[in-house]
């Protein structure tokens, strides 16, 4: 089946405790982003990769971290997590060419103490 | 630099009865616009899309939008919504190269019977 996955999907941390958020897909393709979605403002786009070690910023980079090492996965790191990043987290992918097209994960509530 | 608003928050409507969900975008440059939909608990799934062609496009459980240039606007439509339609929907314009979409606020569709 084709799809996007990621984990965790809950996550209750500490303020400054640095996580990870997988994101898997595995449909081969090449561009992947990271959203967040907040009450009222919709999605915003963090990061994304147009393909392997190809990644620029989003609208709301700060205080995150991406990386493509492996087509497939596209890990968002947060290296000293506030609690102003609490919010619902997306990763999605889809084919070059085609990003209007995007296949979306489940989502990861993150919750910052 | 591309935007679209979405001025409804919430739209409570009655199962059986039609719906229209506003979408306004603004753009300097030829715009491809989307619909896309979040069921409760999900991540988001393209429900259609204009790219060119006719502006009357049709997307999957019959729904419908118009693009409309003189108007700037892009609405989506279905004349008979059903319970399962309940979920929130997001409007969507991509530029020209289809590196990124930016989404709207969202408006969550709320059918009673």
């Amino acid at each position: 089946e084709a799809q996007v996955t990621q984990n965790p999907r809950y996550l209750i941390t500490v303020t400054g405790k640095k996580l990870t958020v997988t994101c898997s897909q595995n449909m081969n393709h090449e561009y992947m982003s990271w959203y967040r979605q907040d009450p009222g403002l919709g999605l915003r786009q963090i990061y994304y990769s147009m393909n392997v070690e190809v990644t620029d910023k989003g609208d709301v980079p700060e205080g995150y971290k991406v990386s493509r090492k492996e087509k497939r996965n596209f890990p968002l790191i947060l290296e000293s997590p506030s609690p102003n990043q609490t919010s619902l987290y997306f990763c999605a992918s889809s084919l070059a060419g085609r990003s209007y097209e995007q296949y979306f994960g489940p989502g990861t509530r993150l919750t910052v103490t | 630099a591309q935007s679209v608003t979405q001025l409804d928050s919430q739209v409570p409507v009655f199962e059986e009865a039609p719906v229209e969900l506003r979408c306004n975008y603004s753009s300097s440059v030829s715009v491809y616009l989307f619909w896309y939909v979040q069921y409760p608990n999900q991540g988001l799934q393209l429900l259609l899309k204009y790219l060119s062609g006719s502006t009357l496009v049709k997307g999957i459980n019959g729904f419908e939008a118009e693009f409309n240039k003189s108007q700037t606007s892009f609405h989506l439509r279905k004349p008979s919504v059903h319970i399962s339609d309940t979920a929130e929907y997001f409007c969507a314009v991509s530029d020209q190269g289809f590196q990124k979409l930016v989404f709207g606020t969202g408006t969550r569709l709320l059918v009673s019977p």
